[in-house]
């Protein structure tokens, strides 16, 4: 079975600071991964997914995630931090056929003035 | 807006109460899913359909829990008696499944948060 495991709950940054936001996960196979993200009271939105192409994979709003298979990690990083970037991350992996997500506990991110 | 769209966005229900949940998902995706959100949880997987077939359901999907999506295009989630248990954020997505075999990404609703007291 597949599994992902995001490494911090909460994480708060300054704006204009990097944006680290850790994941691992397990599956038996390639993973497909994603990161999704949650704002308040709005619906969970795809910020990028690694497919077994580049392992640098660049997603929307100056976010992206390198995957690095002998690490199992999926970390989603962006160099500078934006007050409209607070809100819950979610890193996902999909099973063999990409029908059902597996989606971690999801991650925090505050950030500040 | 093409979305997909979930009503409503907020149920309050009694124990014990039947509640029916709707989705419309983007017009041309022919998979539609439920995940369930606790708070303080990532979402959770609990059935899909391909068209009008449901493929899969999960553990969690109780006999008190059944969804349907008759035409293959919007979909109904109805909990049966529910429980305290039962509140949470219930959300639907859709993705378009290729012949290739390969699924386009999902595209979530905002959800429909149930609380039951």
């Amino acid at each position: 079975a597949q599994s992902v495991t995001q490494l911090d709950s909460h994480v708060s940054v300054s704006e204009g600071t990097p944006v680290l936001l850790r994941c691992n996960y397990s599956s038996s196979y390639s993973p497909s991964l994603f990161w999704y993200v949650q704002h308040p009271n709005k619906g969970l939105q795809l910020l990028l997914k690694y497919t077994s192409a580049a392992t640098l994979v660049k997603g929307i709003n100056g976010f992206e995630a390198e995957f690095k298979k002998s690490e199992t990690s999926f970390h989603l990083t962006k160099p500078s931090a934006h007050m409209s970037d607070a809100a819950e991350y979610f890193c996902v992996v999909s099973d063999r056929r990409g029908n059902k997500l597996v989606f971690g506990a999801g991650t925090i991110l505050r950030v500040k003035s | 807006d093409t979305g997909v769209s979930q009503n409503p966005r907020h149920k309050i229900t009694k124990r014990g109460q039947n509640v029916t949940f709707r989705c419309d998902p983007i017009s041309e995706h022919n998979r539609l899913y439920w995940y369930r959100q606790t708070l303080g949880q990532g979402p959770e997987f609990l059935t899909y359909f391909q068209n009008e077939a449901q493929l899969e359901k999960s553990r969690l999907l109780s006999d008190r829990f059944s969804a349907e999506r008759p035409k293959g295009s919007f979909s109904t989630l109805e909990i049966q008696r529910t429980e305290q248990g039962d509140s949470a954020m219930y959300l639907c997505a859709s993705s378009l499944f290729r012949a290739s075999g390969t699924n386009s990404p999902l595209h979530f609703g905002n959800g429909t948060r149930l609380t039951v007291t």
